[in-house]
């Protein structure tokens, strides 16, 4: 079983530039999770899909942020026009069961975002 | 609303050591707890979870955890370290939000193993 695919893995963009990351859940999997670190701090939640839904995005910083699920798919997350203050570790990760319930998360490597 | 505490950013011990990574938590609810160990250049692994049975839990790689609802903890041990085990540890909690569950992490312990 292939896991959750994150690309690129690496970003480096200028300020006031686009970035569009991608993550790919593992087949099945409904809940899709966007999480983010920014240098050495906690993994912050940034928002929840169920299918194509978005369940809860209370984590997404500002509406520099828009992420999407196409056919409940793979998910993309844009950054639009990205500041310094973006830059981190993107993390996604998908379960079967909503929130962990049992199962816990299965995270792929991360995007490492740097705006500079 | 839930929140984990991590005690200790970074944790160094000797090889063939005991392995103790804190981690405290508050929760409204019973808890899911979780940790998760993250190797250089991966994403995170589920190292072992706690869902309201047994109090020890086992995980991979010789770890094992206790959940005491008495001091709101979940500590993370191994009786003997290994330099495989060389990697940052997140501790986390997972409870009901608004718009569903919501899994919320600790700030991780990078533990360090001398030869």
């Amino acid at each position: 079983e292939a896991g959750v695919t994150q690309f690129p893995s690496h970003s480096v963009i200028e300020k006031g530039q686009t970035v569009t990351l991608r993550c790919d859940p593992i087949s099945g999997h409904d809940n899709l999770y966007w999480y983010r670190r920014v240098m050495g701090k906690e993994i912050k939640f940034l928002l929840h899909f169920v299918k194509e839904s978005k369940q809860d995005e209370s984590g997404m910083p500002n509406n520099r942020f828009l992420a999407e699920r196409t056919g409940g798919t793979y998910s993309t997350l844009k950054v639009q026009p990205a500041e310094l203050e973006d830059s981190g570790v993107y993390f996604c990760a998908s379960s079967q069961g909503q929130g962990a319930v049992g199962y816990g998360y299965t995270f792929g490597s991360g995007t490492r975002l740097t705006v500079v | 609303a839930q929140s984990v505490t991590q005690l200790g950013s970074h944790v160094s011990v000797s090889e063939g050591a005991l392995v103790l990574l804190r981690c405290n938590y508050s929760s409204s609810v019973p808890p899911y707890l979780f940790w998760y160990v993250q190797y250089p250049n991966q994403g995170l692994q589920l190292l072992l979870k706690y869902t309201s049975a047994a109090t020890l839990v086992k995980g991979i790689n010789g770890f094992e955890a206790e959940f005491k609802k008495s001091e709101t903890s979940f500590h993370l041990t191994k009786p003997s370290a290994h330099m495989s085990d060389a990697a940052e540890y997140f501790c986390a909690v997972s409870g009901p939000g608004a718009g569903g569950f919501k899994t919320i992490f600790g700030a991780g312990t990078r533990l360090f193993v001398k030869a």
